[in-house]
């Protein structure tokens, strides 16, 4: 199984901040991982797929970046709406989720 | 629009079977891969299955022989059951559904998700 970590677990930031998640795979995974969002009591929302295209719809402040093993999202200023626990997933073999970053603002 | 959603009892008896459906709306259940995603309560999540249109299913590696996914094309449905449940399969359970129509890619599309607690 290919193992996915995150960090920082939690974050805390003000609003305007520039915020950056980083998520490591135990193994080659290309470019095949997707960031999610997800809020308390809703399902995990796509923000980006193939480690950096920005899913329709998802505000330009969310990026992506990385490939092979090391992969950051960045949100370039961050705002109220932000405040959510954010998932890195890699589907290079099944699929394999992190273990979840919470962002407070 | 594709829409998905749940159903099926929140409430499991240790040792009985978990069973949900998810319906597809706005689009054929053909072409497409369709998952079962679940979360346990205050955890990450996890892939469980997966089963295409033409009923062939794929699990987790790491797989529980207790989990089965089928599909009814008819219906437009899909389901997970899930057999000799105990707490640990407490979790909300999502359907969801690739970008494309590939196997492997990010799912853009998720149900609202569902609550099963396994209780005596």
């Amino acid at each position: 199984d290919i193992q996915m970590t995150q960090s920082p677990s939690t974050l805390s930031a003000s609003v305007g901040d520039r915020v950056t998640i980083t998520c490591r795979a135990s193994q080659n995974i290309r470019s095949w991982l997707a960031w999610y969002q997800q809020k308390p009591g809703k399902a995990p929302k796509l923000l980006i797929y193939k480690a950096s295209s920005l899913e329709s719809g998802v505000p330009s402040r969310f990026s992506g970046s990385g490939s092979g093993t090391e992969f950051t999202l960045t949100i370039s200023s961050l705002q109220p709406d932000d405040s959510a626990t954010y998932y890195c997933q890699q589907y290079n073999s099944y699929w394999t989720f992190g273990q979840g970053t919470k962002v407070e603002i | 629009q594709v829409q998905l959603q749940e159903s099926g009892p929140g409430l499991v008896k240790p040792s009985e079977t978990l069973s949900l459906t998810c319906t597809v709306s706005g689009g054929s259940i053909s072409d497409y891969y369709w998952s079962w995603i679940r979360q346990p309560p205050g955890k990450g999540l996890e892939w469980v299955g997966d089963v295409y249109y033409s009923a062939n299913s794929d699990y987790s590696p790491s797989r529980d022989s207790r989990v089965t996914i089928s599909v009814d094309t008819s219906k437009n449905q899909f389901s997970l059951k899930v057999t000799s449940v105990t707490a640990a399969d407490t979790a909300v359970y999502y359907c969801a559904r690739p970008r494309g129509q590939s196997q492997s890619d990010a799912f853009d599309i998720w149900g609202q998700g569902t609550l099963v607690t396994v209780s005596s």
